[in-house]
């Protein structure tokens, strides 16, 4: 059974900071990883997609590398703003759509104005 | 807005009633998923349509829970005799299989108090 978990679970930084965000999982049968950003409340914003033939993925500031041997995963953000604040989540497929999303528990980011 | 609608945003019941969530998926999407988040938790799966076709649902919770997709278009999730351990927030998400392969969209979720 996939298990995912997220480290710190929380977190707090001046703006401007770069800063990385951490996911480790036990099955190396990974098919997908998935981060996505929840803002309280809310529901899940998809941020970055890592296909099983993938190693990393860069959107804007946020880059996430997977590296399926070591079964860890990385959202590194570049010159943080008090509008990232939010809880990220990782999430692993093991089923190539065909399943659920494993989810770990979150990261809670604070980024102080 | 990720183009995952769901409704209602909230829902108040007593312990003992049921009730009935919907979700409509991205139009061309032909997966759709449901989660149940609790407080402090990351989301938990509990069953997945291929177009009509329920092809996961060993994680429902419970008997009572049900979910339907009656024409591979929307897709209601029912909770019977509800207790207050089901209050949560329900999550819906779709995706297309084949593009961007499994990627999951979000729904906003339905906030369930049962008091």
């Amino acid at each position: 059974k996939q298990e995912v978990t997220q480290i710190p679970a929380a977190l707090s930084v001046p703006e401007g900071e770069n800063l990385v965000l951490n996911c480790s999982f036990t099955d190396s049968a990974i098919y997908n990883l998935q981060w996505f950003r929840q803002d309280p409340g809310k529901g899940l914003t998809s941020l970055l997609l890592i296909q099983s033939s993938q190693r990393e993925q860069t959107s804007g500031r946020l880059n996430a590398s997977l590296d399926k041997s070591s079964g860890r995963s990385t959202l590194y953000i570049a010159a943080s703003q008090p509008g990232d604040s939010a809880t990220y989540l990782c999430a692993g497929d093991s089923g190539g759509g065909a399943d659920g999303l494993t989810f770990g528990k979150g990261t809670h980011l604070i980024i102080q104005p | 807005d990720t183009g995952v609608s769901q409704d209602p945003r909230h829902k108040i019941t007593k312990r003992g009633q049921n009730v009935t969530f919907r979700c409509d998926p991205i139009s061309e999407h032909n997966r759709l998923y449901w989660y149940r988040q609790t407080l402090g938790q990351g989301p938990e799966f509990l069953t997945y349509f291929q177009n009509e076709a329920q092809l996961e649902k060993s994680r429902l919770l419970s008997d009572r829970f049900s979910a339907e997709r009656p024409k591979g278009s929307f897709s209601t999730l029912e909770i019977q005799r509800t207790e207050q351990g089901d209050s949560a927030m329900y999550l819906c998400a779709s995706s297309l299989r084949g593009s961007r392969q499994g990627e999951q969209y979000f729904g906003p979720g339905t906030r369930l108090t049962v008091t």
